[in-house]
């Protein structure tokens, strides 16, 4: 079955840099577009980046836009998002999900949480 | 961008009950809208897909309908697993992808 398992995840001073892991499996991973979806507490979901089966496309929301780079490792089944300039309203859970541009958010990861505290 | 607008942010019903959750959207997109259920501290779970297509296994008391502007998720009669925060969310631009979300909770 499909699984996507996050990583990486932690606490941080602001200004900080941290690289979040997805291992993905149950699936040809290299068939599907991967996102990265976040909830900050109490808030709701916000579709923040996604990359293209190929990594030939990627997206950001606004709000990650020149701090946060997607990528993938299509041999290793993997996805990561590099995150820097961190923020105190960076903080919340990380999902990992198959899905994005084109694709519905049709599997989820558990979450990963980020803490970006001074 | 595209905005989303849910309502009613919280329904308070018992189990047994109906009940109808409504997504607006700030401009047209056609169909390409889905449904999610949230619970507490799991993954979010896709519901309904393209408006109307209920996701492998989901059950058949979920419902979508709507196109458009308007959009309309449908729970014909609410289980105790039902109660959770549900999103509706566009696949036309990454902008303002999710809306609020509408908590439907045990009255």
């Amino acid at each position: 079955q499909v699984q996507l398992v996050e990583s990486g995840g932690g606490v941080l001073r602001p200004g900080g840099s941290l690289r979040l892991s997805c291992a993905a499996s149950g699936f040809t991973f290299s068939d599907y577009y991967m996102s990265w979806i976040r909830q900050a507490p109490g808030k709701g979901l916000e579709w923040i980046s996604y990359i293209s089966s190929s990594s030939s496309f990627t997206k950001y929301a606004e709000s990650v836009t020149g701090r946060f780079t997607i990528s993938r490792d299509n041999a290793k089944n993997s996805l990561y998002l590099q995150m820097s300039s961190l923020r105190a309203e960076d903080t919340g859970v990380y999902y990992c999900v198959r899905g994005g541009g084109p694709d519905y958010a049709n599997y989820w990861g558990q979450g990963t949480q980020v803490t970006v505290s001074s | 961008e595209i905005v989303l607008t849910q309502s009613p942010a919280t329904l308070s019903l018992s189990p047994g009950e109906g009940a109808t959750l409504s997504c607006r959207a700030s401009q047209s997109i056609s169909i390409y809208l889905a449904w999610y259920q949230h619970k507490p501290g799991q993954a979010p779970r896709l519901l309904i897909y393209d408006a109307s297509n209920r996701a492998p296994g989901i059950p058949a008391r979920f419902s979508g309908s709507g196109s458009g502007t308007d959009f309309i998720l449908t729970i014909s009669s609410l289980e105790p697993e039902d109660f959770a925060v549900y999103y509706c969310q566009q696949r036309r631009n990454i902008r303002g992808a999710f809306g609020g979300g509408t908590k439907v909770e045990i009255k």
